[in-house]
C-alpha cells in the first residue's frame, strides 16, 4: 500500500526558531520519488523539492534542508531561523512506479506551521 | 514563463447542479492532473489528461469527468453536485505523464461551495 503520514497536524514556533516537519512514507516499490509542497493561505501548492529513492544525500537550499532516510522511510524537512512568511501548510507527497503510471501524487494530511513574530 | 492558471477563483452552486472548472497548463507542459482538496485534508487525485485522453483516474465516480484540448488546457466537469463536493479543486501540469521523475506544478485552485 502507498501512504504518506505527517503526524504533526499543527506546529507553532516563534520567529528565528528552527523547526522540523516530519514525513513517513510507505511503498513497496524500490523506485519512487518524494516531494514537499508549501500551501500558503492563497491556496496554491508551491513546489519545494523532489528527491528520488536512489539519492539519500541530504539537501540544503538556503534556510531549507531535507533529511531523507530510507532505513526509516522518512523524508523530513527543516526550516532554519524560521520567519513569519514561512507560515503555511506543508505537504509531503509520494510518487512511485505504480502511481506514476496514472500521474498520481499521494499526499499526506499536511502540517500547519505558524511562525509568530 | 506562464504558470498554471485556473478559473473561476470561487464558485457557489446548489445540490444537483453541474459545474465546469477550467485550467491552463504551464508553458511547455502537455499533461494536466486534477485534485480535490477538502478542508483540512491533503489533495486527492481525480484524474490526469494527456494527448486529450484520460491517462489515469483516482477513486472518483463517473460524474467527475474531464476534457483536454489541443492547446493542453483542460476542463473538469462535475454533474449532480453533492454537498461533499465542496472543496478546493487544484489543477497541476507537468511535461510528461508517465514518469515519476516529473514534477507537477499547481495552479491557485478553484474554491467550490455546494449549498
Amino acid at each position: 500500500a502507498q501512504k504518506v503520514t505527517q503526524a504533526q497536524t499543527e506546529i507553532s514556533v516563534v520567529e528565528k526558531e528552527d523547526v522540523t516537519l516530519d514525513c513517513v512514507y510507505e511503498t513497496r516499490d524500490t523506485t519512487y520519488y518524494l516531494f514537499w509542497y508549501k500551501q500558503p493561505p492563497s491556496g496554491e501548492l508551491v513546489f519545494l523539492i523532489r528527491r528520488n529513492s536512489f539519492d539519500e544525500q541530504n539537501e540544503i537550499s538556503g534556510r531549507y534542508s531535507w533529511n531523507f532516510q530510507k532505513s526509516t522511510s522518512s523524508f523530513n524537512f527543516t526550516i532554519t531561523a524560521s520567519q513569519v512568511v514561512d507560515s503555511a501548510v506543508y505537504f509531503c507527497a509520494l510518487s512511485d512506479v505504480k502511481s506514476s503510471n496514472t500521474g498520481k501524487l499521494i499526499f499526506g494530511q499536511g502540517t500547519t506551521l505558524q511562525v509568530k513574530p | 514563463e506562464t504558470g498554471v492558471t485556473q478559473s473561476p477563483t470561487h464558485l457557489i452552486k446548489t445540490r444537483g447542479q453541474q459545474v465546469t472548472l477550467r485550467c491552463s497548463s504551464q508553458s511547455g507542459h502537455n499533461t494536466v492532473s486534477w485534485y480535490q482538496q477538502a478542508l483540512g485534508q491533503g489533495p486527492q487525485f481525480i484524474f490526469q489528461y494527456y494527448r486529450e485522453e484520460e491517462n489515469g483516474r483516482g477513486n472518483f465516480p463517473p460524474r467527475f469527468s474531464g476534457l483536454q484540448f489541443p492547446n493542453y488546457s483542460s476542463e473538469l466537469n462535475v454533474n449532480a453536485l453533492e454537498l461533499d463536493d465542496s472543496a478546493l479543486y487544484l489543477c497541476a501540469s507537468s511535461s510528461t505523464p508517465l514518469r515519476a521523475t516529473d514534477t507537477q506544478y499547481f495552479g491557485p485552485g478553484t474554491r467550490l461551495t455546494v449549498l
